[in-house]
């Protein structure tokens, strides 16, 4: 079965204390994995695009990486205005534009 | 770049009340939108894909008759929750993409609408 899936479900981080949010699929025939942030009643603002396995992109703290079962996105020394809910979303296949997202990883920085 | 403006951000009504919500792409042209719902604490749902000059394209499960969406230029698409009921209240989210048919580009969303039917 098609199926994106986040983890942690939550991480609780101390400001400037780095880790990774981990976003595994199984796909066959990825177009695009895409990283989006959410913040409480808003909708997700895109972050990057990633098209195939090895590439990296890279934006502030946020550095996306891609492998050809998951990608990682590395938080390098947060602030807490990086909390947020980090979502992953892949498009997949043939003549579809339908992404599927995970459930999301809650970060939560404290100062 | 990438400006997508969704309208109204919440909307309280009674039972029976139709809402319609709008979704505008500020910067670019989007052939496609699409509109999602998402329920507290988990990911978005795609409910329809909605093409410039044609008919959206529904998910199953989704009532066709219940959302009415249209798209009508490149840059407005509206989704219209007829006779909302209780069960109906949710955030509902657009999103937009450049680029014609089948397409890599991102999807870039709206804030969002809070519809609470009482």
């Amino acid at each position: 079965e098609d199926q994106v899936t986040q983890s942690p479900e939550a991480l609780r981080l101390q400001e400037g204390e780095s880790s990774s949010l981990n976003c595994s699929y199984t796909v066959s025939g990825l177009r695009g994995l895409f990283w989006y942030r959410q913040d409480p009643g808003k909708g997700p603002e895109f972050l990057f695009t990633l098209y195939s396995a090895g590439e990296e992109k890279e934006k502030e703290r946020l550095k996306a990486t891609l492998t050809k079962k998951e990608s990682f996105l590395h938080i390098t020394a947060p602030k807490p205005e990086d909390s947020a809910t980090y979502l992953c979303a892949v498009l997949y296949g043939g003549a579809t534009n339908k992404l599927i997202f995970g459930t999301g990883t809650l970060l939560a920085v404290q100062p | 770049g990438a400006v997508v403006s969704q309208h109204p951000s919440r909307v309280i009504c009674k039972s029976g009340t139709s809402v319609k919500i709008e979704c505008r792409s500020l910067d670019f042209q989007a052939t496609t939108m699409f509109w999602y719902r998402q329920f507290p604490k988990k990911s978005l749902m795609l409910m329809a894909t909605s093409n410039e000059g044609s008919k959206a394209t529904y998910e199953q499960g989704v009532e066709k008759d219940k959302f009415l969406i249209n798209h009508a230029s490149l840059t407005l698409s509206t989704l219209t929750v007829t006779s909302a009921h209780p069960e109906d209240s949710s955030f509902y989210i657009c999103s937009a993409r450049e680029g014609r048919g089948v397409s890599n580009q991102p999807q870039h969303f709206g804030d969002g609408t809070r519809l609470s039917i009482l």
